[in-house]
């Protein structure tokens, strides 16, 4: 089976600019979840989705955003860009079932904001 | 709030010896505990996971034991080898998934 594919791998944006990042799952697993790391924070959870419907959300404010579509592939969006957001994007699939074992993750997205 | 802390961001253990990795938790609910291990430019790859029913789980020279009453949670990697260099996530979960910082490992030739 393929991994799960995140792209692109590296973005350059601008303040007050917005991003779209893209995740497709290992086929067959309904779940795709998104992680912001940065330095000395590890990975903080951003949301879940599951069969198109978000299924649980962390502590980050309205800019970011997500969706799923049928096919189970997933976007991140994040709106007026903070150099603050500069972070190393990880998407993650999982089969969905709650308490699932694992976690599968991408390669991730850089993102750069100056 | 963090519910799972790696207090040691580094560790530098010489090839051939042991290396132990900790990581602290602060919800009881949690059942069920996973190692990650990620090299740069690479997403975390699953290394090594115990149910909250046990106390111990091995797998070839990694082991993990899980001491509920303190909360705390290690990795124990024997023999060390370069390769091992990475940076190390423990991760807890009840409906989703919680991670610690990391902590670096070099393991010294």
């Amino acid at each position: 089976k393929a991994g799960v594919t995140q792209t692109p791998r590296y973005l350059i944006k601008t303040r007050g600019q917005q991003v779209t990042l893209s995740c497709s799952p290992i086929s067959g697993h309904r779940s795709v979840s998104w992680y912001q790391q940065t330095p000395g924070q590890g990975l903080q959870f951003l949301f879940e989705y599951f069969s198109e419907t978000q299924r649980n959300k962390g502590n980050f404010p309205g800019r970011f955003s997500g969706r799923q579509f049928s096919n189970s592939r997933s976007e991140m969006n994040v709106s007026t860009l903070e150099l603050g957001d500069s972070a190393l994007y990880l998407c993650a699939s999982s089969d969905g079932r709650v308490g699932s074992e694992k976690l599968f993750f991408g390669s991730g997205t850089q993102l750069s904001v100056l | 709030d963090q519910q799972v802390k790696q207090n040691s961001p580094s560790l530098s253990v010489q090839e051939g010896r042991i290396s132990i990795l900790n990581c602290d938790y602060t919800n009881s609910m949690f059942d069920y505990f996973l190692w990650y291990k990620k090299y740069p430019a690479e997403g975390p790859t699953f290394l090594i996971s115990i149910s909250s029913i046990k106390d111990k789980n091995e797998d070839g020279r990694f082991t993990v034991f899980l001491n509920k009453s303190a909360k705390h949670l290690s990795l124990h990697i024997v023999p060390s080898q370069p390769g091992d260099s990475a940076v190390y996530f423990c991760a807890a979960s009840d409906l989703q998934f919680y991670f610690g910082t990391g902590t670096s490992l070099t393991v010294i030739p």
